[in-house]
């Protein structure tokens, strides 16, 4: 089975920390996504990576980076974190060509 | 740009009756393929049932399934004989075509069903 895990379910952090959130997915997948899941707004894609060290930005990068320094890792970066970016962030990987995402369990994130 | 209208913020259903949950969506590509996502409270989301657009039969995967009506540009989900279990948040989602490097998902805003026994 494919497995797509996150560093954290759940995060408190103050506004102006900077957080990293991480996702590991295990089947050597090419691509990776970061999306961002609010009530009412469905999901909405912040950043995607194809390959190791490339990233494209998505629907909503600002106040947002990425890193891919290894295949399997994926790390959203929220510089300086707001109250606007308390959310819910799902990490997602596929292989290219491939149809199917597979998701990881999200990260629930609090910005106080 | 694409983008997925889900039009029923909410459904309700009872246990072994059946639910369709709508979704259209717009493009002006003919090549894509079209998803239908689970989420449990809670949980992680998982794949439900695809269709690929150049299919014109209509994808099952046993209780659920798809009507596909390429020229109306709508993908409804039909769960048949509904369990408890089938209580989630449903995403229908859109993918350009294959072998682009990186394509996204394009998602709808959700339809919450909640099962009643």
């Amino acid at each position: 089975d494919v497995k797509v895990t996150q560093s954290s379910r759940y995060l408190v952090k103050r506004t102006g920390e900077k957080v990293f959130l991480e996702c590991v997915q295990d089947m050597d997948h090419e691509n990776m996504f970061w999306y961002r899941q609010d009530p009412g707004l469905g999901l909405r894609l912040i950043y995607f990576s194809y390959d190791v060290k490339m990233k494209e930005k998505g629907d909503i990068p600002e106040g947002y980076s990425v890193s891919r320094e290894k295949k399997e890792r994926f790390s959203l970066i929220l510089e300086s974190a707001s109250t606007n970016q308390t959310s819910m962030y799902l990490c997602a990987s596929s292989f290219p060509g491939v149809e199917t995402q597979y998701f990881g369990p999200g990260t629930r994130l609090l910005v106080l | 740009a694409q983008t997925v209208t889900q039009s029923q913020p909410e459904m309700s259903v009872q246990e072994a009756e059946t639910v369709t949950l709508s979704c259209t969506y717009d493009t002006s590509e003919s090549d894509y393929y079209l998803f239908w996502y689970k989420q449990p409270p809670s949980r992680q989301m998982i794949l439900v049932i695809r269709q690929e657009a150049y299919k014109q039969q209509n994808a099952t995967e046993n209780r659920f399934s798809v009507n596909f009506q390429k020229a109306a540009k709508s993908f409804s989900l039909k769960i048949s004989d509904s369990q408890l279990g089938d209580a989630a948040m449903y995403f229908c989602a859109y993918r350009s075509a294959p072998n682009q490097a990186g394509t996204a998902l394009i998602f709808g805003k959700g339809t919450t069903l909640s099962v009643s026994s």
